[in-house]
C-alpha cells in the first residue's frame, strides 16, 4: 500500500538554524497538509497546500514557516530561525480529495537545542 | 470555531474485552466527516475508522465500531475483542471543510492499554 515518507526522521538543530523538513506525499494525492505535535500535547494543524499553493494555515504558521513543492513528489515544510519551542513532531499528510482520509507519514521529530 | 474532547487521556482493558473510548466536538457544520486514528509507539497515525455525518448508520471496521449520536455531537469508538496490538494513543479528529478548505482537527488523545 503506498505510503507518505518523510525524511529525516529525527532532525537535532541549534537554535537560530533553518531546518528543512522533507515528505513524499502518495503520488496520486492532490491534497497536502502539515501538522505539529508537541510532546505530550495534541496535534495541531499547520498548513493545508493545494494546487501549488497554500490553500489555509493556522496561526501558528507565521512568517517563520514557508512549503514548497519544489518537484512533482516532495513537500518540503522550511522552518527559518528555529527557536526551542519549535521543538516537536512534524508530520506530513496527504490525500486524493479534500474529504478523503488523510495518510499520515511517520513523522520527523525536530530537536532544537 | 470547530472543536474536539475526548474527556479520557487513559484508559485499560483486559485482553478479549471491549472497551469505548468518548469524544465529542462542536460545530455550527451540518455536513462534516469524522474520524478515528490510532497512534502506536512507532508513532505513525493510522486511519482507524471514517464516519460521515450525513450517514445515520454507524460505521464498522471488523473489531472497531463507531457510536455517532449527531444531536449529542458525540462519536465514540468500540473496539471488541482487544487485543495487545490495539495498545496506542487513539484520537479523535473533526474534517473541517469551510470554504473549499480542509484541516483537521484532533482531540488532545487517549492513551489505550490492553493487557494481557
Amino acid at each position: 500500500e503506498p505510503e507518505v515518507t518523510q525524511t529525516p526522521s529525527h532532525q537535532v538543530t541549534q537554535m537560530g538554524q533553518e531546518v528543512i523538513l522533507r515528505c513524499v506525499p502518495i503520488s496520486n494525492h492532490l491534497y497536502f497538509y502539515w501538522y505539529r505535535q508537541i510532546l505530550g500535547q495534541k496535534v495541531e494543524f499547520l498548513v493545508s497546500f493545494y494546487n501549488n499553493e497554500i490553500s489555509e494555515k493556522s496561526e501558528i504558521f507565521d512568517d517563520q514557516f514557508s512549503v514548497e513543492r519544489p518537484d512533482g513528489s516532495n513537500f518540503t515544510l522550511k522552518i527559518r530561525s528555529t527557536k526551542l519551542e519549535d521543538s516537536a513532531m512534524y508530520f506530513c499528510a496527504s490525500s486524493d480529495q479534500g474529504v478523503q482520509p488523510q495518510h499520515f507519514g511517520d513523522g520527523t521529530r525536530l530537536s532544537i537545542l | 470555531a470547530q472543536t474536539v474532547t475526548q474527556s479520557q487521556p487513559e484508559m485499560s482493558v483486559q485482553e478479549a474485552e471491549t472497551v469505548t473510548l468518548s469524544c465529542t466536538y462542536d460545530t455550527s457544520e451540518s455536513n462534516y466527516y469524522l474520524f478515528w486514528y490510532k497512534q502506536p509507539p512507532s508513532r505513525q497515525m493510522i486511519l482507524v475508522i471514517r464516519q460521515e455525518a450525513y450517514k445515520q448508520q454507524n460505521a464498522t471496521e471488523n473489531r472497531f465500531s463507531v457510536n455517532f449520536q449527531k444531536a449529542a455531537k458525540s462519536f465514540s469508538l468500540k473496539i471488541s475483542d482487544s487485543q495487545l496490538g490495539d495498545t496506542a494513543m487513539y484520537f479523535c479528529a473533526f474534517l473541517s471543510h469551510t470554504s473549499g478548505t480542509y484541516k483537521y482537527i484532533f482531540g488532545t488523545g487517549t492513551r489505550l492499554k490492553v493487557l494481557a
